[in-house]
């Protein structure tokens, strides 16, 4: 069954430090996005990605955040210069479709220290 | 904007009791809605989904019914399991306008099931 994979599964980084989260989504989707989860609180939306273009973004995702599609199948979350409040799971999700469900990936922990 | 609201856990059941989790949202037009389930230690899977009003959605013995007269979406199941614990969250998703498939979630319950 076609998944969406995260890599690295777990990162740690010092505050101020570049970090770069990646994302395979599922091969035939269109749509991609970013979510995080802080511990404990609900799961927040970031960004939404089509065409090759940010489609929509939330207030969290500032000019410290940016997102990219390098090859045909690799998707990023870039964080410039992570702030101890950055520290999260952030989830990768695909869909085929903007109205169908979105598939998620196992999330990266990402703990800023 | 759009919200979803869940009802407040976390929720602790004995094996085989009856399972409700509450969820209502507020979204313009006719959103998708969705239960999604986060086991310990995993990403989030989907559970179930609904498209349109009345729709009832329907997976591994879990259920929940499109409900637009009430804005509501709750989660049941007759008899749980053990392996039902979990953390399930509410979700919807907008259709037209501005949404760019963006999924709302609502603040997650935390179900424990006891043998």
């Amino acid at each position: 069954e076609p998944e969406v994979t995260q890599t690295p599964s777990h990162q740690v980084t010092q505050m101020g430090q570049e970090v770069i989260l990646r994302c395979v989504p599922i091969s035939n989707h269109l749509y991609f996005y970013w979510y995080r989860q802080i511990l404990g609180q609900k799961v927040e939306f970031l960004v939404s990605f089509y065409n090759n273009e940010i489609s929509e973004k939330s207030e969290i995702f500032d000019d410290q955040f940016s997102v990219e599609r390098p090859d045909g199948s690799n998707f990023t979350l870039k964080i410039r210069s992570t702030k101890l409040e950055d520290s999260a799971m952030y989830f990768c999700a695909s869909s085929d479709d903007i109205n169908t469900e979105a598939f998620f990936g196992q999330g990266t922990r990402l703990t800023v220290v | 904007g759009d919200s979803v609201t869940q009802m407040e856990g976390p929720v602790t059941l004995s094996e085989e009791a009856f399972l409700t989790i509450n969820c209502t949202y507020t979204a313009t037009g006719y959103p998708s809605l969705f239960w999604y389930v986060q086991y310990p230690g995993e990403g989030l899977q989907l559970l179930l989904k609904a498209t349109k009003a009345d729709d009832k959605g329907s997976n591994k013995g879990f259920e929940a019914t499109y409900r637009k007269e009430t804005t509501s979406f709750h989660l049941e199941k007759g008899s749980v399991q053990v392996s039902d614990s979990a953390v399930y969250f509410c979700a919807l998703k907008g259709t037209g306008g501005t949404s760019y498939g963006k999924l709302t979630f609502g603040q997650g319950t935390i179900l424990t099931v006891h043998p």
